[in-house]
């Protein structure tokens, strides 16, 4: 089983919808929760970074995080063509333990 | 948020040849390194972590003398992919912490070896 586990997708929205992405997680000393935006042939973008159980919002993004279940969420609102691209959730145990634990990425594919 | 640049973005090679690819980071200062490979179409993969004024602590299966790394500043490391052969193309990524516990990656560099 792996540490980090999401479903790679492909997942196709129209314009305007709600896109929700998940991630699942094994290891209970993962303390800190990214999400990273990945364009084709380009590096990972940081999108949002959580420590805490709950919700955090920016923008059309919320992240979610939800420690007793091992559960994260990222959730795109009024989703544009420009959001379509690969997410990838990221964890790390912190306390200066930088490694991070990365998800397989979902492509997303938001149609005009 | 923090800058990470990589260069080249791209490099073409021959066979046998080695090639080096730089990490930077802009604006802050980083002890710490990653090395990043990606396959197209799936995630990255940790090669290496590569620590400022000491060697680099690699990944199991990653082969310290294949892939060479210094970390010679505190904003410079580098990736030196030696006697490069085709399986060796790929995607290479690096990253740096920020703060406490996330991570600013560069833009990546596409490797291709002929």
């Amino acid at each position: 089983q792996k540490e980090v586990e999401q479903d790679p997708g492909p997942l196709s929205v129209p314009e305007g919808a709600i896109v929700s992405l998940n991630c699942t997680y094994s290891n209970s000393a993962f303390q800190y929760f990214m999400w990273y935006r990945q364009y084709s042939r380009k590096g990972p973008e940081l999108l949002m970074y959580t420590y805490s159980s709950g919700n955090k919002e920016d923008g059309r993004f919320t992240a979610q995080v939800d420690k007793s279940s091992k559960y994260i969420s990222l959730f795109i609102r009024d989703s544009q063509p420009s959001d379509s691209a690969t997410y990838l959730c990221a964890m790390s145990v912190g306390s200066n333990d930088y490694k991070l634990s990365f998800g397989a990425g979902t492509t997303v594919t938001v149609r005009a | 948020g923090a800058v990470v640049s990589q260069h080249p973005s791209r490099v073409i090679c021959k066979s046998g040849t080695s090639v080096k690819i730089e990490c930077r980071s802009l604006d802050f200062q980083a002890t710490t390194m990653f090395w990043y490979r990606q396959f197209p179409k799936q995630s990255l993969m940790l090669m290496a972590t590569s620590n400022e004024g000491s060697k680099a602590t690699y990944e199991q299966g990653v082969e310290k003398d294949k892939f060479l790394i210094n970390h010679a500043s505190l904003t410079l490391s580098t990736l030196t992919v030696t006697s490069a052969h085709p399986e060796d193309s790929s995607f290479y990524i690096c990253s740096a912490p920020f703060g406490s516990d996330t991570q600013y990656f560069g833009p990546g560099t596409r490797l291709t070896v002929l």
